[in-house]
């Protein structure tokens, strides 16, 4: 697998609240794609992060990446029930294929 | 909007079964990728094809065949269908990695 340990596989918080997701992965990557799928959908491009931006932000969203350590997070400010769904990390082999994570399942509560 | 189509979107066949799922993009995307979703997993790749006629092996590809016809089309085929190929299928489209569109999946149940 080109994972290491999947982080929260579950998050419920509260409309309003900031939540953060976190991803590690093994193997040499310079991007790494964040997708959201919600419920009855395939998943959907929402943030793409190259070796040479450690962060970028798109709205709401925040991701960061740490090639150092293999790492990437996801982060939502003051997130809202519409948040709700299915959000995988995956790394791109270079060889236009990507290797999705196991993905965190985000409840927002309102 | 880049778009994805699939069909069908269920399907139920019986262990030893021949099934086919077809997907179709519009895009002229060069890039046409094969998943499956099991629950509490994230996709795994089967098969994939940068155009017409080519067929690349990806990391889960026992079991299941893939065709390539035409830069719109791509199929997959599962020519005697296990219990252990029920799953959730999806198709994705791309010019590359960088962004992949997502078909809205066909459920598989193997009896």
């Amino acid at each position: 697998s080109q994972w290491g340990e999947e982080n929260l596989q579950a998050l419920s918080i509260q409309e309003g609240e900031d939540v953060t997701m976190n991803c590690s992965y093994k193997t040499y990557t310079t991007v790494v794609h964040w997708y959201r799928q919600d419920s009855g959908r395939g998943p959907a491009l929402i943030i793409l992060i190259r070796s040479n931006e450690r962060e970028k932000r798109s709205g709401r969203l925040r991701a960061t990446l740490d090639t150092s350590s293999q790492s990437s997070s996801l982060s939502i400010t003051a997130a809202q029930c519409e948040d709700t769904a299915v959000y995988f990390c995956a790394t791109d082999d270079n060889n236009n294929r990507i290797f999705f994570g196991d993905g965190t399942q985000l409840v927002v509560k309102p | 909007e880049a778009a994805v189509t699939q069909s069908p979107r269920n399907k139920v066949t019986v262990t030893g079964g021949n099934v086919t799922l077809s997907c179709r993009q519009t895009n002229s995307h060069n890039y046409m990728y094969w998943y499956r979703q099991d629950t509490g997993h994230g996709l795994r790749l089967i098969h994939y094809s940068y155009g017409a006629g080519n067929l690349q092996i990806g990391d889960v590809p026992d079991g299941y065949k893939a065709t390539r016809t035409t830069q719109e089309d791509f199929f997959l085929l599962l020519e005697l269908a296990s219990p252990s190929q029920t799953s959730l299928y999806f198709c994705a489209s791309g010019q590359s990695s960088y962004e992949q569109y997502f078909g809205p999946g066909t459920r598989l149940t193997v009896l």
